[in-house]
C-alpha cells in the first residue's frame, strides 16, 4: 500500500542553522509534491509545490528537493528563525488527481 | 482576498448526536475538500465536491456527509456520533490547477 513516511521525532535546531525535514515515500509515483506548514490548532498553510519533472524549487529562505529514484523529498529552511517552529507535512498527488495525501508532519522547533 | 472560513470552531457534542460543520471557501475556488485530523492517525481526506457534486471519497463510513450549495460553500455531516468522531476537522479549497489546498482554521469537534 501507499506510504508516505515523515520523522515523527521532533527536530531541534538552533536558530540560524539549516533546517532540513524529510519525506519518504513508497508504492507511490507522484506527479507532484507538495510542502505544508501547520501550527498549533490551525489549518495547514500551503508553502511550495514541485512536480515530478523537477528537481529543486526554491522560496525566500526555503528549498524543496525531489528525488523521484530515491522517492524522497528534503524541505531545507535556512537562517532559521524561532517563528519557523511549526509542524511541517509533506503532501502527495498522482496526475490528475487534485487531492494529494498528507504524511503525518515531522514537529520542528528552533531555539533561540 | 478573503481565506476559507468555518463555522463553528469548537463543539462539543454527545454520543449518538449529529453534527453539522460548514465551510466557506475562498472566492473562485469550485473545489473543496474536508479532511479529518487526528493525532493518531493524522491529516486524513474525507471527501471532495466541485459543482455541487462529489467527485472523490476517502475510506470513512456513511455516517460522514457532504454537500455543496451553488456558491461554493459546503457542509458536512456525521450522524450518530461516536468517541472516535473527536476531532480538528478541516476545510480545504482549491484552484484546480494546481492542486494547493488553502485551509481554514478548522472545527474542533469533541464528542463525551
Amino acid at each position: 500500500s501507499q506510504k508516505i513516511e515523515q520523522n515523527s521525532e521532533a527536530l531541534n535546531i538552533q536558530e540560524g542553522k539549516t533546517a532540513t525535514l524529510t519525506c519518504n515515500y513508497t508504492n507511490y509515483s507522484p506527479a507532484y509534491l507538495q510542502w505544508y506548514r501547520q501550527d498549533p490548532g490551525r489549518g495547514p498553510v500551503f508553502l511550495l509545490l514541485i512536480r515530478e519533472n523537477e528537481k529543486e524549487k526554491r522560496k525566500e529562505r526555503l528549498k524543496v528537493t525531489f528525488d523521484t529514484t530515491l522517492k524522497q523529498s528534503l524541505f531545507h529552511i535556512t537562517a532559521s528563525q524561532p517563528a519557523d517552529s511549526a509542524t511541517y507535512l509533506c503532501a502527495l498527488g498522482s496526475g490528475g488527481s487534485y487531492i494529494p495525501t498528507f504524511g503525518r508532519g515531522t514537529s520542528l522547533i528552533v531555539h533561540p | 482576498k478573503a481565506g476559507v472560513t468555518q463555522t463553528p470552531r469548537y463543539l462539543i457534542k454527545t454520543r449518538g448526536q449529529q453534527v453539522t460543520l460548514s465551510c466557506s471557501p475562498i472566492s473562485g475556488h469550485r473545489s473543496v475538500s474536508w479532511y479529518q485530523q487526528t493525532p493518531g492517525q493524522g491529516l486524513q481526506f474525507l471527501f471532495e465536491y466541485f459543482s455541487e457534486t462529489q467527485r472523490n471519497k476517502g475510506n470513512f463510513p456513511g455516517r460522514f456527509s457532504g454537500r455543496q450549495f451553488s456558491n461554493s460553500r459546503s457542509e458536512m455531516n456525521v450522524s450518530t456520533l461516536e468517541l472516535g468522531d473527536s476531532a480538528l476537522y478541516l476545510c480545504a479549497s482549491s484552484l484546480e490547477a494546481t492542486g494547493e489546498q488553502y485551509f481554514g482554521p478548522g472545527t474542533r469537534l469533541t464528542v463525551t
